[in-house]
């Protein structure tokens, strides 16, 4: 147990499907983040939130909208998602200045089918 | 955006054998981490490093952060099984305080 808690571990969904991913830290953190990691690719930056505000978008698709409703908790919900987004999402979390690293959950294992 | 260079991208090695993986930039960095992955779970911080020379062990790994401060590396001695997994460079360059990260190192292990 790493301080980050990301649920469900796994997801399996349709493409008309609407689902959301849930991340929640306990550490007293107040920036947070959503990484995808796909298969032979590095990890790709998706959203940054510091404070609950969003500060970074990576030029993600409309299809994936995060929300921050307070410091400790974020979500990742996914509609309409294709195929090729089928990968492992991790949240992580991590003082906004300062350069301690970050700290990850378990991730969520999603396939789109 | 801006990627470490991290090499190799993948070793097979025996077990007892030592490792060496390494890490650099084209910038300055302030801060030098490295991260393990395990199959199916998140990255977990192994050592940060802070100041250039500096050398830093974590039972059987030892890290360093380059004098020129664009480089760091890794290495491993007398691996075992549970060492294999992906081990990720990351750092911080000047007052960015977003990790920047290397593509990963895949450590296997042959029986």
């Amino acid at each position: 147990e790493t301080g980050v808690t990301q649920t469900p571990r796994h997801l399996v969904m349709g493409m008309t499907n609407k689902k959301s991913l849930k991340c929640e830290q306990h550490l007293g953190h107040n920036a947070m983040y959503w990484y995808k990691q796909s298969a032979k690719k590095p990890l790709e930056l998706m959203f940054v939130y510091n404070f609950k505000e969003q500060t970074e978008n990576n030029s993600v698709p409309s299809r994936f909208s995060p929300e921050c409703p307070n410091s400790s908790h974020l979500f990742l919900h996914l509609h309409t998602l294709q195929p090729e987004d089928s990968a492992l999402y991790l949240c992580a979390s991590s003082q906004p200045t300062g350069n301690y690293g970050y700290t990850f959950g378990s991730g969520t294992r999603l396939t789109v089918v | 955006g801006q990627q470490l260079n991290q090499s190799p991208q993948s070793m097979f090695i025996q077990e007892g054998e030592d490792v060496s993986m390494n890490c650099t930039s084209s910038s300055i960095f302030n801060t030098w981490l490295w991260y393990k992955q395990d199959p199916g779970e998140g990255p977990v911080l192994l050592i940060a490093l802070y100041k250039a020379g500096e050398l830093t062990s974590n039972g059987r790994l030892t890290a360093q952060f380059g004098i020129t401060r664009k480089d760091s590396f890794l290495n491993i001695s007398a691996s075992i099984p549970s060492d294999v997994g992906i081990y990720f460079c990351a750092g911080y360059e000047g007052s960015n305080y977003q990790l920047i990260w290397g593509a990963g190192t895949k450590l296997i292990i042959k029986p």
